[in-house]
């Protein structure tokens, strides 16, 4: 599954700066979703998207967090101001078609330091 | 919502042993129940994946089973060796949901 792609793999940002997380699906995979991962925690949902629409972001927090996967190019997880809170591992998976009769395939993760 | 727990969070057995990680979920709707098997650094990989039409399912050292009137599936993995040391995440999701939720994982180490 080195098919999906997430750049860059590693981050650093200061506290108020935004942070941009690049994803591309493996090819033909048109499903895309987001997770958090803190340190010795588990993967917790932030967000699902098809091409041009968002399906479900019933896990991503309320304020400073955006996502989109434009008809062209990767999808993009967007954190504006960021805090220290926000230090994690951010990964993306995708599928090809509905998750529960597909495999969800992740990408390497982008590991974000808020200093 | 869905909420998934899982236990142990960690877990030592010695090599060729037996190993049994256990997932209880909340949501009767969930039909579909995948394992996912996550090495230091690296991205987590589905193992093995259940669907409740099944009670079991056995792919060599590891098998999974459902008991879905008690709302509660477990992961096996018979002779373990060094390379199953990881970390390993159950997940519940339904045919109508757009997610997965994943427990919170069992870190599992293999004494030589």
């Amino acid at each position: 599954n080195a098919g999906v792609m997430q750049n860059p793999r590693h981050l650093v940002r200061r506290r108020g700066q935004e942070a941009r997380l690049r994803c591309s699906p493996m090819k033909g995979h048109s499903h895309v979703y987001w997770y958090r991962q803190l340190p010795e925690e588990g993967l917790k949902f932030m967000v699902y998207l098809q091409k041009e629409n968002i399906i479900d972001e019933s896990g991503m927090p309320k304020e400073r967090f955006s996502a989109e996967f434009p008809k062209e190019g990767p999808s993009i997880l967007r954190i504006q101001q960021v805090v220290r809170g926000d230090s994690a591992a951010y990964f993306c998976a995708s599928t090809q078609g509905a998750l529960s009769y597909n495999e969800q395939f992740f990408g390497p993760g982008t590991r974000l330091t808020v200093l | 919502g869905e909420n998934v727990e899982q236990h142990p969070s960690t877990l030592s057995v010695q090599e060729g042993d037996s190993a049994v990680i256990k997932c209880t979920y909340s949501d009767s709707a969930s039909n579909y129940f995948p394992w996912y098997k996550q090495e230091l650094g690296k991205r987590p990989q589905l193992i093995i994946d259940i669907r409740s039409n099944v009670g079991e399912k056995k792919d060599q050292r590891i098998a999974v089973t459902l008991n879905k009137t008690a709302k509660h599936f477990s992961l096996h993995i018979t002779e373990t060796q060094p390379e199953d040391s990881a970390v390993y995440f159950c997940a519940a999701g339904d045919s109508s949901a757009s997610k997965i939720i994943f427990g919170s994982g069992t870190r599992l180490s293999i004494r030589p």
